[in-house]
């Protein structure tokens, strides 16, 4: 079946500027992530969903940042007034799952953002 | 709060060698612990994953192994290929999910 797929693949935007990023998980996955790789930073944990309970946004670096999750499905990322530390690859990813055995993680290609 | 090393940060090896890849986390209480691949300018794919109540995994040339206790795990690569070349991450599922720094894998014809 189709793996997580993200849109856009690339995103180049001004620094203010607000940004949506989609994530469609694989169908049928209860839980989805977001997380994002700065160069040099590695990959970072920004927040996680799990069916309908309250996301887990633990790791949003501040309140620019906002993510919601429709219908349990389709997720959105959004990123208020983007600075240019915000330029990274945001990645999603989803499993069927949290608890094991359903719990690996399928990731998507990512969206490449830079913030000029 | 949970922190993964991976050990070495990178490896050059001539083609055929068998190799070990080494991943160590601070915090012995996780779901499952899963090793990825990621080729420059790509996503991550998921080669292994180890659930807490596993030892090890094995997939064709892969064969990962967990030991919560010590918090570690090995990712062995046998024969390796040019085809192998790649950043290798592993990635310990906890409260979150917590990345390595990876291991840049070159593999030499």
């Amino acid at each position: 079946g189709a793996g997580v797929s993200q849109s856009p693949s690339n995103k180049v935007t001004e620094k203010g500027k607000d940004v949506e990023l989609r994530c469609d998980p694989i169908s049928g996955h209860t839980a989805l992530y977001w997380y994002r790789q700065s160069l040099g930073q590695g990959l970072e944990f920004l927040i996680y969903f799990q069916g309908n309970s309250a996301p887990d946004k633990s790791g949003l670096p501040s309140d620019r940042f906002s993510a919601e999750r429709t219908g349990g499905s389709v997720s959105t990322l959004t990123i208020q007034r983007t600075q240019q530390e915000d330029s990274a690859v945001y990645l999603c990813a989803s499993s069927l799952f949290r608890q094991e055995p359903y719990n690996e993680q399928f990731f998507g290609p990512g969206t490449r953002l830079t913030v000029l | 709060k949970q922190e993964v090393t991976q050990i070495p940060a990178a490896l050059s090896v001539p083609e055929g060698e068998n190799l070990v890849l080494n991943c160590s986390f601070t915090d012995s209480a996780i779901y499952n612990l899963q090793w990825f691949r990621q080729d420059p300018g790509k996503g991550l794919t998921s080669l292994l994953l180890i659930q807490s109540s596993q030892r090890e995994q094995t997939s064709g040339r892969l064969n990962a192994s967990l030991d919560k206790s010590s918090g570690r795990s090995t990712l062995y690569i046998a024969a390796s290929q040019p085809g192998d070349s790649a950043t290798y991450l592993c990635a310990a599922y906890g409260q979150n999910f917590v990345f390595g720094p990876g291991t840049r894998l070159s593999v030499l014809p």
